[in-house]
């Protein structure tokens, strides 16, 4: 079946770090990739998406790009911010459109 | 309206107890969805609606009851719950799933 593998953290970094989160899948056919946010007391928010190998997906200053190859999706920030503080979740959903599977998340402290 | 919105926020109630958590979307958004989310764990997904059918039940237990009076509402019947079924239960939509899933801020149940 379909799975998602993230590090689970906690991560911890000082402000104006460089942030990876590595996140790796395993799934059937072409799935397209996700990576949510969900800060305390929260729900999840779209963070940003990728549909096909090779796409970068892009916002608020975090990159991730589709990689087939290495079945991958990292997201990458340049400088962190105490604001960016929160539970990461990379999330796949399977070519079909039927089956949205969610990693288990990757607990980020930024402190100033 | 870019927004779904849960009701209540949080919610106390005792293994005897009936009660109901609501979400709406003014999106015009085709599907929503149920997930429950247990501390330091990724969403679970409960229940799916599309077109205001149900189309997804992830066996969940049937003092879980899922209803959707119209394509902007989705309510979740509770009756006689456990105490493990305290968490925190979130409502999604979606026009297409590849676009990504918009979530509510969820409703933190806790059962007594």
């Amino acid at each position: 079946g379909n799975s998602v593998t993230q590090m689970e953290g906690p991560v911890t970094l000082s402000e104006e770090a460089f942030l990876t989160i590595n996140c790796t899948y395993t799934a059937t056919g072409y799935p397209s990739l996700f990576w949510y946010v969900q800060y305390p007391g929260e729900g999840l928010q779209l963070l940003l998406k990728a549909t096909k190998a090779d796409d970068k997906g892009s916002n608020k200053g975090f990159e991730a790009t589709y990689r087939k190859e290495t079945t991958s999706f990292h997201l990458e920030k340049g400088s962190v911010q105490v604001s960016d503080s929160a539970v990461y979740f990379c999330a796949l959903l399977d070519n079909y459109g039927q089956n949205f599977v969610f990693g288990p998340g990757t607990r980020l402290s930024v402190l100033p | 309206d870019t927004e779904v919105t849960q009701t209540p926020k949080h919610l106390v109630m005792g293994m005897t107890n009936k009660k109901s958590l609501k979400c709406e979307q003014h999106m015009g958004h085709r599907a929503m969805y149920w997930y429950k989310q247990k501390a330091k764990k990724p969403p679970e997904l409960m229940f799916v609606y599309s077109y205001e059918k149900l189309s997804i039940n992830e066996s969940v237990p049937s003092r879980f009851s899922p209803e959707c009076p119209n394509s902007s509402l989705l309510n979740l019947h509770l009756h006689a719950l456990q105490p493990e079924d305290s968490a925190l239960y979130l409502c999604a939509s979606s026009q297409e799933p590849n676009y990504g899933y918009t979530f509510g801020s969820g409703t933190r149940l806790t059962v007594v």
